[in-house]
């Protein structure tokens, strides 16, 4: 079935060092690649997006890559400040043949950044 | 907008028992989506709808009932609690079409003893 796998599943660096979180999908027919992060006791939000007809996008400190061939895209976070610290969760999506479409969510990377 | 709404908070269920999460969103959204979280697997989707009266199964439906009968509100039932059903449950809720953004509730800690 369709999966989505993400490494590393922890990740310590100091802060204003750069972080790297890569996600491999398994279905090439996935179009639609988000980067959320969660909080402690909240719910994920979404940080950032990439669609398969680009190859990179960025915002600000963060940006995301993707490589269709070889079915991986990765989060890049530069200059990182305590409050990065969170989990993130990479995830793929595809519009299904009956018009729907769903995500299938990594199982998330806890960065900690260290003061 | 209070955005994406869950109820309750906690909830502690013996098993057997049987319970609904309730989900609303006051956005307007089509699509709404029910996962569970639990530690090292990430989020994994339960079920889904893409519109009032519309539900699929995701990658975990087993044990679980949704119904759609509102744009706003997509509650989720467990019939018969179990052990394994204890996890943190999280509504989505986003615009219409693959490419938007999901918006996620609070979340609901759910124990089964």
């Amino acid at each position: 079935g369709e999966n989505v796998e993400q490494h590393p599943s922890t990740l310590s660096v100091q802060e204003g060092d750069s972080a790297v979180i890569k996600c491999t999908y398994s279905d090439s027919a996935s179009n639609y690649f988000p980067w959320y992060k969660q909080e402690l006791g909240k719910g994920p939000q979404l940080i950032i997006d990439i669609r398969s007809n680009v190859g990179e996008k960025k915002d600000q400190r963060i940006a995301v890559t993707l490589n269709k061939t070889a079915k991986h895209f990765s989060l890049h976070i530069t200059e990182t400040q305590p409050e990065d610290s969170a989990v993130y969760f990479c995830a793929a999506s595809k519009a299904a043949t009956s018009g729907t479409y769903k995500y299938i969510f990594g199982t998330g990377t806890r960065l900690k950044v260290l003061a | 907008n209070a955005g994406v709404t869950q109820t309750p908070k906690f909830q502690v269920l013996k098993t057997g028992q049987s319970m609904t999460l309730q989900c609303a969103q006051d956005m307007n959204h089509e699509y709404m989506s029910w996962y569970r979280q639990d530690p090292g697997m990430g989020l994994r989707l339960i079920h889904y709808s893409v519109g009032a009266g519309i539900t699929d199964q995701g990658e975990v439906p087993n044990g679980y009932n949704v119904s759609r009968s509102t744009t706003e509100d997509f509650p989720l039932r467990l019939l018969s609690a179990a052990p394994s059903q204890t996890s943190v449950y999280f509504c989505a809720s986003s615009a219409g079409g693959a490419y938007n953004e999901q918006f996620f509730g609070p979340g609901t800690r759910l124990t089964v003893l």
